[in-house]
């Protein structure tokens, strides 16, 4: 079964520092990657997708991961964050045919002024 | 073009009762997805339908069911509510079932 790791509960920054928030996945088949945030009270926002093509995908609000096969990896990066920024991120993978999606537990971006 | 939407955007209902949540996918979206999430916690999925069919089905008992509409939207009912159901339910919708667009979610709390 799919499986997705969030090492990271919490994750302090100061503003205009870079932030890596990592995800791994687990998966023998081909996936699907995808990074979400969530404002308090509030759905989930699409950030980023991989589906296919360039491991370097670029998202929303200077987002940007790397999908890396061999490490069976995706982090999301920014290099300056912003107070806005503060929120929780979920990583999420699909795999196989067109059914679940895997959410891992979350990691919540602290911007700190 | 509007977002996803969900109906209602808060409930409070008491152990036992029955509850039906909805959901409007974006226009041209046939798949919908639900997902659960507890507080403190990553969604959970519950039910996928496209095409008005049940393309998946999460780990949740038999208390819960769904249903797609022609025109594409759904509900999701829990039957015996329990204090556990309390959480927020996301629907999601997707052209095929691939990139999923979330909704603002109904928070359930059952006393």
């Amino acid at each position: 079964a799919q499986s997705v790791t969030q090492l990271d509960s919490q994750v302090p920054v100061f503003e205009e520092a870079p932030v890596e928030l990592r995800c791994n996945y687990s998966s023998s088949v081909s996936v699907y990657l995808f990074w979400y945030v969530q404002y308090p009270n509030q759905g989930l926002q699409l950030l980023l997708k991989y589906l296919s093509g360039s491991t370097l995908v670029k998202g929303i609000n200077g987002f940007e991961a790397e999908f890396n096969k061999s490490q069976t990896s995706f982090h999301l990066r920014k290099p300056s964050v912003h107070i806005s920024d503060t929120a929780e991120y979920f990583c999420a993978a699909l795999s196989g045919g067109y059914q679940k999606v895997t959410f891992g537990t979350g990691t919540k971006l602290q911007v700190i002024p | 073009d509007a977002g996803v939407t969900q109906s209602p955007t808060h409930l409070i209902k008491t152990r036992g009762q029955h509850v039906t949540l909805r959901c409007s996918p974006i226009s041209g979206h046939k798949s919908v997805s639900w997902y659960q999430q507890v507080l403190g916690q990553g969604p959970q999925f519950i039910f996928q339908y496209y095409e008005k069919e049940e393309r998946g089905r999460g780990n949740f008992p038999d208390r819960f069911s769904a249903r797609q509409f022609p025109n594409y939207s759904s509900e999701l009912n829990v039957n015996a509510l329990l204090l556990g159901d309390s959480a927020l339910y996301l629907c999601a919708s997707s052209p095929q079932g691939d990139t999923q667009y979330f909704g603002p979610g109904t928070r359930l709390t059952v006393l």
